[in-house]
């Protein structure tokens, strides 16, 4: 069965400085790996992910995320924080077996607080 | 191209009753899955439909269950409410890719169970 971790459940940064949301994930074989974040009372909007290729993904909004095999790290991370990017983020992963479906294994989730 | 609706948006019930909650996916999207967050046990998989088949079922009791309509819409049913099935509950559709493609999510319904 696959895992994801999401050891902060909090971080807090400040405005124009660079973010760094931590992700580790179990699973067997090669996983397809996302970032999807969640403003209040919205459903989750998908950020970006990693399926195979370049380990330095790069999404939506100057979101940026660096898959390292040997680490089972996923890592979410921005140059320069806005105030606006505060809110939750959750990784997800899939197992890339054909009957695994669509189905995604979420975190804990992480909340990001940028101050000005 | 429109998102994935959700239908309603808010729901308060009582123990005991039941509720259907209704999705619909993006135009062209075949695969449906739901969702269950809480504060407490997160975001967790509930049941995946592509083609009007269940593809995949979380662990989740038998009082949840869910079905897929020839035009992809989905609900999803719970019967016997009780206090611990407050959540938010979220639907999302994707194209069925094997090279991973991402799912699109909607707002959510917020059920409440009094």
């Amino acid at each position: 069965a696959q895992s994801v971790a999401q050891p902060e459940d909090q971080v807090n940064v400040a405005e124009g400085n660079p973010l760094t949301v931590k992700c580790t994930y179990s699973v067997s074989g090669n996983p397809y790996l996302f970032w999807y974040v969640q403003y209040p009372n919205r459903g989750l909007q998908f950020l970006l992910k990693y399926i195979t290729g370049d380990n330095l993904v790069k999404g939506s909004y100057g979101f940026e995320a660096e898959f390292n095999k040997s680490q089972t790290s996923f890592h979410l991370k921005k140059p320069s924080a806005l105030v606006s990017d505060s809110a939750l983020y959750f990784c997800a992963v899939r197992a890339p077996q054909n009957n695994a479906g669509n189905m995604l294994t979420f975190g804990g989730g992480t909340r990001l607080m940028v101050k000005p | 191209k429109a998102g994935v609706t959700q239908t309603p948006r808010y729901l308060i019930k009582t123990r005991g009753q039941q509720v259907t909650l209704s999705c619909s996916p993006i135009s062209g999207h075949r695969s449906v899955s739901w969702y269950q967050q809480t504060p407490g046990q997160g975001l967790q998989f509930l049941f995946e439909y592509f083609s009007e088949t269940q593809r995949n079922k979380g662990n989740f009791p038998g009082r949840f269950s869910g079905r897929q309509f020839s035009n992809s819409r989905s609900e999803m049913n719970v019967s016997t409410l009780e206090l611990g099935d407050s959540a938010l509950y979220l639907c999302a559709s994707s194209l069925l890719d094997r090279a991973g493609g991402e799912q699109f999510f909607g707002p959510g319904t917020r059920l409440t169970v009094l």
